[in-house]
């Protein structure tokens, strides 16, 4: 079974830029999360879909991201305009359950995507 | 804000030692926790899952956990070269099930 897939594994743009991150989660699971990680620091939630709806997204840092899961499956994050301080690992993650939650909750990661903003 | 401390590292262990890493948590109300493993570059995978109080084993693996000192940690016997990762501890907020992460404790098993 395939597992949590991103693209692009890194992307390099300049300030102002728009660039568009996707997440395809594993069959199946409802809960896709959204997380960052900014060098040296700590994984940071973004948000949280649970199928299509946005169930969580107190994490977001703004309206430059804009995250959407349309039909329920995979899901994008686009920033616009991007500016330095975005730039991190972007991880999203799928779950059968919620996040943990006791014997659903298991978080499954991607390899995440690394934005540089230049 | 409620937060979940690790101490960043390098921790070296010796081949063959136990490797000891620990992480607290500022939310009494966490129900759930978990360690992950992250490779450079790769993603983080889960390795153990803790919910009550006292310890958890899966081989070489031992997770810890005291709610009363509101404290987990990972036990690693027999530590091998291929444990050498960063190591992500994580907590579940009171009032959801958001996860907090801490930073991560880098480890590095010496041959």
């Amino acid at each position: 079974e395939a597992g949590v897939t991103q693209f692009p594994s890194h992307s390099v743009i300049e300030k102002g830029q728009t660039v568009t991150l996707r997440c395809d989660p594993i069959s199946g699971h409802d809960n896709l999360y959204w997380y960052r990680r900014v060098m040296g620091k700590e994984i940071k939630f973004l948000l949280h879909f649970v199928k299509e709806s946005k169930q969580d997204e107190s994490g977001m840092p703004n309206n430059r991201f804009l995250a959407e899961r349309t039909g329920g499956t995979y899901s994008t994050l686009k920033v616009q305009p991007a500016e330095l301080e975005d730039s991190g690992v972007y991880f999203c993650a799928s779950s059968s359950g919620l996040a943990g939650q006791p014997g659903t909750g298991e978080l499954f990661f991607g390899e995440g995507s690394r934005l540089t903003v230049l | 804000q409620k937060e979940v401390e690790q101490n960043s590292g390098p921790l070296s262990v010796p081949e063959g030692a136990i490797a000891s890493l620990n992480c607290t948590y500022s939310d009494r109300g966490s129900q759930s926790f978990f360690w992950y493993r992250q490779y450079s570059g790769k993603s983080p995978e889960l390795i153990m899952s803790i919910y009550s109080n006292g310890d958890q084993e899966d081989g070489r693996f031992t997770a810890q956990l005291n709610k009363a000192s509101q404290y987990v940690s990972l036990l690693i016997r027999d530590s091998q070269p291929s444990d050498s990762a960063t190591y992500l501890c994580a907590a579940t907020m009171d009032s959801n099930y958001q996860l907090i992460w801490g930073a991560g404790t880098k480890l590095i098993i010496k041959p």
